[in-house]
This record gives structure tokens, C-alpha cells and sequence, in this order.
């Protein structure tokens, strides 16, 4: 049962464009949700986060959008640089007593083209 | 540069083997959580620690065991190793689990290799 659903495992986009990241959850529990940023043989980066009372929030380049009646995030690069080139994860936490967990996504790999 | 570390980086061993891998949270958290990534699971919740107990516990093997010490490191065993159990591990560590909006820091991993 995945929670936390990437359903594009790979996005190319031009150096300076904006870069859509796309994420779906199924419970209605999670109350924060993040976006993280992974290079390989490296650990996730926290990159942004959302708290579930608010509807977006942005920092630089980076901006999460959360739509609560759809249980749908996404994360907006802008604009996009060949140093964002990595797997980007979505993940949630909240609901019940397993409040300290993140359940992740799949990831979705994030090419930017010079 | 996270401020959480791991030891070793890559660690290559037997099935039916024992190994502990390490933690070291960043200073001042006090929570410690265990994830593990393999190619076709993603990155899974093992187990959570705060100041020395157990949190939470997610869809982590009889034969895997943690522990938080007194000095806000943390082990996790993994014993009786199968090839299955070949992933990276990582680590990850926040102020609190009080609430859910508390941002995990991740360690850069560990690669166990079992052969």
C-alpha cells in the first residue's frame, strides 16, 4: 500500500525553466509533507517543506504547493539550473502514533539540460 | 554537509554474517530514525529513537535491532544476514518527535553489500 505516490519517475527540462515535481498521498492524516533532494551515494538533502494548514510555501527557487482536497503537492523550480540534476522524494509524516516516520515516494529523476 | 554522521561508508560481508552499522546526530537533536533503501522498496521507516527509547517502529526485521546510547548515538544491527538485506542504510536525525513537523537531517549512508 503506497501512501506517498512519483507517478513520473524521470522529468527533463531546460537550464531556466520551470521544473514540476509531482506528488499524490492517499492518507488523510499526514499533516507535513517535505521534498527531498538525493545525489547518488549521497544521502537526501532537505530541500523545502509544508506544513497542512497552509497551501504553499517558498524559499529561493523552491516552491511547494499543497492541495489538501486533492491530496496533491508539487514542487516548482524556478529557474531551473543544471545543478538541480538529482532524484527528487517526496515524503510525509503525521497521523496517529507513527508521527516521527516519513513515508517516501518513489522518487522522481530531475535532468536539466544546459 | 547534514551534520549527521555515519560510519563505515561501505561494508561488504557473508550471508549469515553480523555487522552494526553507526549514527551520530547532528548536535542538539535528540531523535534518531533508521531508514533503509533498496532498488525495489525505495526508502523504507525502520525504526525511531528519542533520547535512548524506542519511538516507532516501522517494517523493520526480527533479526534487526537498535539502540540509542546515552550519548545520542546510534547502533543498528543486522544479524543473519541474506542477500536480500544488500541496500543502503541511512540515518536521520531531528530536535524532537513531539510533533510531526519536525525536519529529519539524513546521514550520508551506509552501502552493506552481502554476498
Amino acid at each position: 500500500d503506497q501512501q506517498v505516490k512519483q507517478n513520473s519517475p524521470s522529468l527533463s527540462v531546460q537550464e531556466g525553466r520551470i521544473s514540476i515535481l509531482n506528488c499524490d498521498y492517499t492518507n488523510s492524516m499526514f499533516d507535513y509533507f517535505l521534498w527531498y533532494k538525493k545525489y547518488p551515494a549521497e544521502g537526501p538533502t532537505f530541500l523545502i517543506s509544508i506544513s497542512s494548514i497552509k497551501d504553499k510555501n517558498e524559499d529561493g527557487r523552491f516552491t511547494v504547493f499543497l492541495n489538501k482536497s486533492a491530496k496533491h503537492l508539487s514542487l516548482h523550480i524556478v529557474p531551473s539550473q543544471p545543478g538541480d540534476s538529482a532524484v527528487y522524494f517526496c515524503a510525509a509524516s503525521g497521523g496517529g502514533t507513527s508521527y516521527g516516520k516519513l513515508t517516501f515516494g518513489q522518487g522522481t529523476i530531475l535532468t536539466v539540460h544546459p | 554537509d547534514s551534520g549527521v554522521t555515519q560510519t563505515p561508508k561501505h561494508l561488504i560481508t557473508a550471508t549469515g554474517q553480523r555487522v552494526t552499522l553507526r549514527c551520530s546526530p547532528r548536535s542538539g537533536d535528540l531523535s534518531v530514525y533508521w531508514y533503509q533503501q533498496s532498488l525495489d522498496q525505495g526508502l523504507q521507516f525502520l525504526i525511531q529513537y528519542y533520547n535512548g527509547e524506542e519511538r516507532a517502529k516501522g517494517n523493520i526485521l526480527e533479526r534487526f535491532s537498535a539502540q540509542q546510547f546515552p550519548d545520542l548515538h546510534s547502533e543498528l544491527n543486522l544479524s543473519s544476514l541474506e542477500l536480500g538485506d544488500s541496500a543502503l542504510y541511512f540515518c536521520a536525525s531531528s530536535v524532537s518527535p513531539s510533533k510531526s513537523t519536525d525536519t529529519q537531517y539524513f546521514g550520508p549512508g551506509t552501502r552493506l553489500t552481502v554476498l
